[in-house]
């Protein structure tokens, strides 16, 4: 079975930390993704890869960096946390002609910054 | 810029009754989406719906296509509490990424 792993589901950091989401899809994915849900904001991008060592911007990258050093792995970096930052991070991958299922998500990380 | 906008945001229905979801996309795009997502939980994929007049059934659940419209619906028939849920439409962008509607949030009471 595909599986986005991702490796908290929740986590708790103070203002200013530095904070790592990883995201892990065994699916020899070429893309991958990193969204964040609100209340009433729905899903915005914030980056994205479609491939090793390549990154995207989204629609809201400020405040946050990705990595993307191996095929399967796809990190978020909150370079320095703040309280508007708490939020459900989603990682999703996909095929690069997108196959039958789109993206195929993670499990969420929910964040909260104190 | 592409939007998809969702109607209606909220749908409280009771079981047995059949009501449909709207999803509007401003743009061209070759393929369309639905997902699925329970609370707490993350989004699971439904439908792939990849021409015009495409129409995918599971169960109670029906979605089509109309690429001409730039609509596509999510029927829902003689609804049963199991599907509540939020559910999502998405539309490829540039061929990099989709864009996703804002969500139906369906509650389905006894």
């Amino acid at each position: 079975d595909v599986k986005v792993t991702q490796s908290s589901r929740y986590l708790v950091k103070r203002t200013g930390e530095k904070v790592f989401l990883e995201c892990v899809q065994d699916m020899d994915h070429e893309n991958m993704f990193w969204y964040r849900q609100d209340p009433g904001l729905g899903l915005r991008l914030i980056y994205f890869s479609y491939d090793v060592k390549m990154k995207e911007k989204g629609d809201i990258p400020e405040g946050y960096s990705v990595s993307r050093e191996k095929k399967e792995r796809f990190s978020l970096i909150l370079e320095s946390a703040s309280t508007n930052q708490t939020s459900m991070y989603l990682c999703a991958s996909s095929l690069a002609n997108w196959g039958v299922s789109g993206y195929t998500f993670g499990s969420g990380t929910r964040l909260t910054v104190v | 810029e592409l939007k998809v906008e969702q109607n209606p945001l909220f749908l409280s229905m009771q079981e047995g009754k059949n009501y449909t979801i709207y999803c509007n996309y401003s743009t061209t795009s070759d393929r369309l989406y639905w997902y699925r997502q329970d609370p707490g939980k993350s989004l699971e994929s439904l439908f792939v719906l990849l021409s015009n007049g495409a129409v995918k059934q599971e169960g109670r659940l029906m979605a089509s296509l109309d690429t001409k419209a730039r609509l596509s619906t999510l029927h829902i028939t003689a609804a049963v509490h199991d599907l509540s849920a939020t559910y999502f439409c998405a539309v490829i962008q540039g061929a990099q990424k989709l864009v996703f509607g804002q969500g139906t949030r369906l509650t389905i009471n006894p």
